[in-house]
């Protein structure tokens, strides 16, 4: 059974901070990582890395794969109160179409 | 851009009662989902259809049955609900199926916030 862990379960900074999202996953055939953001309703896509793509940035937020880990971070730098949100990870097995399957998320609070 | 269209957005039933939720994708997408959200547990697989005429049961498929009514709709139904579920439910499309690109990346909806009492 594929497993993904996410670390911390939450976190509260204050805006300007830099932050670092932890996952880590166990699965029998990887193909993908994905990264979601999560505010009050749908989870909106961040990145998505693969063997092929093992480092993603877009603006204040970037993420690499450390595939020898079983793992993925994503940072975030110069907090702001809008980066607020549950982060999702996400795992892609070859094994198993497109199913992905979830961690628990990292909730994230920016404070003024 | 309407993407993924959930209705409704809320409801409460009584144990016991039926109901359906619906899902429409306007993205042309092969693959549709339906999954669930408990508080810490991230997001579980209900059902899945990885093509038009195809469902399959995901991680957490008891209490529930799916139609996949043409290739825009996927709709989940719930024949006799138990407060267990109690949770929100989310709908997702992507436009492929094991296939390593980014055909697998799945959008999702706003969202269907169920109470059971």
């Amino acid at each position: 059974e594929d497993k993904v862990v996410q670390s911390p379960l939450s976190l509260v900074v204050h805006e300007g901070d830099t932050v670092t999202l932890n996952c880590s996953y166990e699965v029998t055939n990887f193909r993908s990582l994905l990264w979601y953001k999560q505010e009050k309703k749908a989870p909106t896509f961040l990145f998505m890395l693969t063997s092929s793509g093992i480092e993603k940035k877009s603006g204040r937020l970037s993420s690499i794969l450390d595939k020898k880990e079983l793992s993925s971070i994503l940072n975030i730098t110069a907090t702001q109160t809008g980066d607020s949100a549950i982060y999702l990870c996400a795992v892609g097995n070859n094994n198993a179409g497109n199913m992905l399957t979830f961690g628990g998320g990292t909730r994230l609070m920016v404070k003024p | 851009n309407a993407g993924v269209t959930q209705t409704p957005k809320f409801q409460v039933l009584k144990t016991g009662q039926s109901m359906t939720l619906q899902c429409a994708q306007d993205m042309n997408h092969n693959s549709m989902y339906w999954y669930r959200q408990d508080p810490g547990m991230g997001l579980r697989l209900i059902y899945y259809s990885a093509s038009e005429g195809t469902t399959d049961k995901g991680e957490v498929p008891n209490g529930y049955n799916v139609s996949r009514l043409n290739k825009r709709e996927f709709s989940l139904r719930l024949e006799s609900a138990a407060p267990s579920q109690t949770s929100v439910y989310f709908c997702a499309s992507s436009e492929g199926w094991g296939q390593g690109s980014a055909k697998n990346i799945q959008y999702f909806g706003a969202g269907t916030r169920l109470s059971v009492l």
